[in-house]
């Protein structure tokens, strides 16, 4: 197992467009968490998933975003309609232990 | 007030130093403290993480958390020049994660 695997890496799409991401967690950890990092800034919490179940979802998870985890394995991240704000990293990290997360690499989304 | 504050820098030293990079927090209820190390392009990796407050210390990382003045610190001895990255510190509320904006440091040789 090579750690938290994150794809496409970097995507450019129109406004307008929807768009999604896939997260491939580490095999043995049932937390999956997906963040949002704008430049200079610190990752934002966007939502976690404890095996398939979707357990919390933050504000800043609008009805334009829905994420998913079927039969707790990967995830993906499906942004509709997307918005020159939503330009930003998306990372994507697995835990076995609520403290000890492992991030992936990220998907650079910008949307022009 | 953000829940977390961290100084953004930049901050550049030379090769050896000692280096100290702090973050304040807001709620009192937060035990859990951890720093990430991000490099250009790439995810955080968890350097470290303390409950409540104290030292710990690994390698030349250390970390430290005083809880009576909601201050958290990271102090790295013998700098080196792959210690370039930025620095985020967080702590847990709830299931979520709260990040300073990060430091960056560079450190030359």
């Amino acid at each position: 197992d090579t750690g938290v695997s994150q794809d496409p890496r970097h995507k450019i799409t129109k406004r307008g467009q929807n768009v999604t991401f896939r997260c491939d967690p580490i095999s043995e950890h049932n937390r999956l968490y997906w963040y949002r990092q704008t430049l200079g800034q610190g990752p934002e919490f966007l939502t976690y998933f404890q095996n398939e179940a979707q357990l919390e979802k933050s504000r800043l998870l609008s009805d334009r975003f829905s994420a998913e985890r079927p039969k707790g394995s990967f995830s993906t991240l499906e942004i509709q309609r997307t918005e020159q704000g939503d330009s930003a990293m998306y990372l994507c990290a697995s835990s076995s232990l609520p403290t000890e997360y492992t991030f992936g690499s990220g998907t650079r989304l910008t949307v022009v | 007030q953000k829940e977390v504050e961290q100084d953004p820098g930049p901050l550049s030293v030379p090769e050896g130093a000692i280096v100290s990079l702090n973050c304040t927090y807001s709620n009192s209820a937060f035990q859990y403290f951890m720093w990430y190390r991000q490099y250009s392009r790439k995810g955080p990796e968890l350097l470290m993480y303390t409950y409540s407050s104290g030292n710990k210390e690994d390698g030349r990382f250390t970390a430290q958390v005083d809880k009576s003045s909601k201050y958290i610190s990271l102090f790295i001895r013998d700098s080196q020049p792959s210690d370039s990255a930025t620095y985020l510190c967080a702590t847990q509320a709830g299931t979520a994660l709260i990040f300073g904006k990060g430091t960056t440091l560079s450190v030359s040789s």
